[in-house]
This record gives structure tokens, sequence and C-alpha cells, in this order.
């Protein structure tokens, strides 16, 4: 069964406003990550949480876990036109070398 | 230098035909991945290998066939080719086979079209 479920599906902004996207799960994780995927390319990753951590920051991203509610969220501040792709939370099953992916926010940045 | 690539970007074939597609990382990476892309942007784990090894083989269908001659390499044949399998192909590597902790790095995909 698939594992992370983000909201919203789809996020319309304007340039240098702040975007926010949200992952829930439904089991315990040790680990959950954010990729990026631009059209028509591969993922590429942004930031790795540990469940025993409950923010954390990379340049303009900002993502906060919430174990006890099984979420997760990721802010992009002050967003760019190539902020524009759609972003997927990953979730380990603590067993195995396996990332279920959610379903994906797909984030547009418009001028 | 791209470090996972793929090949070929697209294919377009016709049903019941074999087609394979060819990974390879040139990263030094233990571990190498297959993931199947639906349209809905749904992607879920095929297969993955560390050290040419098969560690996960999810419920796909036996007419998907990986094969790693070496770490580096992970190739999928697919035989008998249905409607259903046109999808983006990626295939990624992650240093380690250590759960969540490792960063996958993953391939520009591989666009199969079947008619």
């Amino acid at each position: 069964s698939q594992q992370g479920e983000e909201d919203p599906q789809a996020l319309s902004i304007q340039e240098g406003e702040n975007a926010t996207m949200n992952c829930s799960y439904k089991t315990s994780i040790n680990n959950l990550q954010w990729y990026r995927q631009n059209s028509g390319r591969g993922l590429v990753h942004l930031i790795l949480i540990r469940s025993n951590e409950r923010e954390k920051h990379s340049g303009r991203l900002r993502v906060t876990l919430d174990t006890s509610k099984k979420s997760s969220s990721l802010l992009i501040t002050a967003s760019r036109a190539a902020d524009t792709a759609s972003y997927f939370c990953a979730t380990d099953l603590g067993t195995a070398s396996k990332l279920t992916f959610g379903t994906g926010t797909r984030l547009q940045v418009t001028l | 230098d791209t470090a996972v690539s793929q090949t070929p970007k697209y294919l377009v074939t016709q049903m019941g035909n074999d087609k394979s597609i060819k990974c390879e990382q040139n990263l030094g990476h233990d571990t190498m991945y297959w993931y199947k892309q639906d349209s809905k942007k749904f992607l879920k784990i095929m297969f993955s290998y560390n050290n040419k090894e098969l560690i996960i083989n999810e419920t796909v269908p036996n007419r998907f066939s990986p094969k790693s001659p070496d770490k580096a390499h992970l190739n999928l044949h697919i035989n008998s080719l249905e409607l259903g399998d046109s999808a983006v192909y990626f295939c990624a590597s992650s240093r380690t086979l250590a759960g969540g902790l490792e960063t996958q790095y993953f391939g520009p995909g591989t666009r199969l079209l079947v008619l």
C-alpha cells in the first residue's frame, strides 16, 4: 500500500511567495526524505530528516517532522520560477533498503 | 559527467515485443534500483540490487527480468510487452544498502510507449 500521501496535489503561487506541502504516512518510519522532479527529468534528493529530528533547514527549504501525527511538511521560502516541479516525500519501512514514495505535489510558480 | 545514465531515453514498440533498458552509474555505488512511474506520477519500486545481488523484487510480473553484470550496471529486460507496461522507468543508485538513510540518485528516465 502507498506509504505517503502528499497534500495538496497541486499548488500554484506567485514568485516570492512561500510554498508549503504536506506529507502524511501510515506506519512508523526511521527516516523521511523529500525529492524534487522537474518535468521530464529524474528525481533529485532535497533533504533527509530522521525520526528523532523535528526540523531541518537547507537553504530556502525547511522540513518538519511530527512523528506523533505521522506527517511532514516541506516549506520553500521566497519561491522562484525555477522551483516549479513535483515534490515527493519518501519514507523507509526500516527493514529493507526501500523508499516508498508519496503521490507528489505539483508546484507551479508564476512570475 | 552524467552520474546515472539510461538508454534509450524513448522507446516506442508494439505489444508482444521484447525490449531492454540499460542503466549505468559512475558514482561507485553498491546499490541500484528500478522504478516505474505511471501516468499519474506514482513512483513504485520494482527491483533493487546490492553488489550484483537481488535484494528487492516487488510483485512485478516475471516478464520483467533485471540483470546486473557488475555493480555499475543494472539492465531491465521486458518480454512480451503489454499496453499496461507503458510508463516511465527510472534507474537509481545509492551508496549502500542502508534503508532510508541513503540518498538515491536517479537517472533521466526511459519513456516506454507500447502500442
